[in-house]
């Protein structure tokens, strides 16, 4: 069965620290991407990666920041987390696009981060 | 950019009924997904549907796609209470590259 996972569920952080999100797949992905869910705003893009070390800015990239040093892993940071970051954080893989696949994406469990 | 706009926002529905959720899109498409998400959940892939396509069908799913009119339906027959649960469009087109542009959701409740 394929697979997403995120590191935590539930997350509380207090304003100003350094928060690191994890994502793993298991599907030898080439893109990976990271999302937050706001109610009434939907699914926005924060980052997406195609590749082992690239990264492309999504829609609201502003106080986050990538790293994706392995195929399987995708990570997202919040430098100085601040209360407006409360939200979920959706990571999904896919395909890459010569690889025939047509952008399906795989979403892992989200994570639920609170800054206090 | 969000690119896809559900319609209605929330619908409330017996089971056995039909639902239908609209989708309405701006720019070009090369295909168009339908995604469902259980409270607090992820998102489930339901089904993909090609520029090139006008019908699919899935189960109890079928999508339906009208490119002249840059818009989408999903129809799901014969609802049950496990289907109570948002559904997304998302559509990936030439500008989007690999990344998907999402609305903001359809909130199905199917009583019993």
């Amino acid at each position: 069965d394929v697979k997403v996972t995120q590191s935590s569920r539930y997350l509380v952080k207090r304003t100003g620290e350094k928060v690191f999100l994890e994502c793993v797949q298991d599907m030898d992905h080439e893109n990976m991407f990271w999302y937050r869910q706001d109610p009434g705003l939907g699914l926005r893009l924060i980052y997406f990666s195609y590749d082992v070390k690239m990264k492309e800015k999504g829609d609201i990239p502003e106080g986050y920041s990538v790293s994706r040093e392995k195929k399987e892993r995708f990570s997202l940071i919040l430098e100085s987390a601040s209360t407006n970051q409360t939200s979920m954080y959706l990571c999904a893989s896919s395909r890459g696009f010569e690889a025939g696949g047509y952008n399906e994406q795989f979403f892992g469990p989200g994570t639920r981060l609170t800054v206090l | 950019s969000q690119q896809g706009e559900e319609d209605p926002q929330a619908l409330s529905i017996q089971e056995g009924e039909n639902a239908t959720m609209n989708c309405s899109y701006k720019t070009s498409i090369n295909n168009l997904q339908w995604y469902r998400q259980n409270s607090g959940r992820g998102l489930v892939h339901l089904i993909l549907i090609r520029s090139n396509e006008r019908e699919k069908h899935s189960g109890r799913l079928r999508v339906t796609l009208d490119t002249s009119k840059k818009s989408s339906s999903l129809l799901i027959t014969a609802s049950r209470a496990a289907d109570t649960a948002s559904y997304f469009c998302a559509t990936a087109g030439p500008i989007s590259g690999y990344a998907l542009n999402f609305g903001k959701g359809t909130s199905l409740l199917v009583t019993p």
